[in-house]
């Protein structure tokens, strides 16, 4: 089993839908997590830390429920812009070993 | 300079031949991490260094692979006998010393390797 799983995608929305997307993580060891975003040909880019008590940035908002080992993402009033690869991360504390789901794609359509 | 450098940006080579791959951290950053990431798939870790502690190597694919650092400076990643299948964007990241929970990961443009 995959340290870091998430839905396979691709989501296919038009704009100004809202969508999530959904991940698991197996390793308790995991402490931290995050949310990069990437484009294609690009390299990974920071997009939301995600904090116990959830937390939201703009049209974005993350949440984290440790007891299931579960960690989301919203995305509210989707843009064009917002077509990308979304991938969960989750960090080891003691270690910093940090490991990447396989992404999951999002194409927002006209 | 201010982010994760990478060089070469692009490199074609012929099979059986040796490349080297350079990642410049940002300044400060005690870890590095290298990953692979093949054309429409994940990121692939290959290895991990913290600081002057023994480096995680698990994710390295085959003896083919190596890869260094001097200090908490500059890192190679070196591929002997380069195979097709190694062509993919090989990316490199670096972390500032752990002080708190929300420490994250930020990566180069990464070194796109063709072998042909």
């Amino acid at each position: 089993r995959k340290e870091v799983e998430q839905d396979p995608g691709p989501f296919n929305v038009p704009e100004g839908a809202t969508v999530a997307f959904n991940c698991t993580y197996s390793n308790s060891a995991s402490q931290s997590f995050f949310w990069y975003r990437q484009d294609c040909r690009k390299e990974p880019k920071l997009l939301m830390s995600v904090y116990s008590s959830g937390n939201e940035d703009g049209r974005f908002t993350a949440q984290l429920n440790r007891a299931s080992q579960y960690i989301s993402l919203l995305i509210r009033d989707s843009k064009l812009s917002d077509s990308a690869t979304y991938l969960c991360v989750g960090r080891e504390t003691s270690y910093d070993k940090v490991i990447f789901g396989p992404g999951t794609s999002l194409s927002v359509i006209p | 300079g201010a982010g994760v450098s990478q060089s070469p940006s692009n490199k074609v080579t012929e099979k059986g031949k040796d490349v080297e791959l350079r990642c410049d951290p940002i300044s400060g950053h005690t870890a590095l991490y290298w990953y692979r990431q093949r054309l429409g798939q994940g990121l692939e870790f290959l290895i991990y260094f913290q600081g002057n502690s023994a480096p995680d190597k698990s994710g390295l694919p085959s003896d083919r692979f190596s890869a260094e650092r001097t200090g908490e400076s500059v890192s190679t990643l070196t591929i002997q006998r380069t195979q097709q299948e190694d062509s993919a964007v090989y990316l490199c990241a670096s972390s500032p010393r752990r002080t708190g929970l929300g420490n994250t990961i930020y990566f180069g443009e990464g070194s796109w390797l063709t072998v042909v």
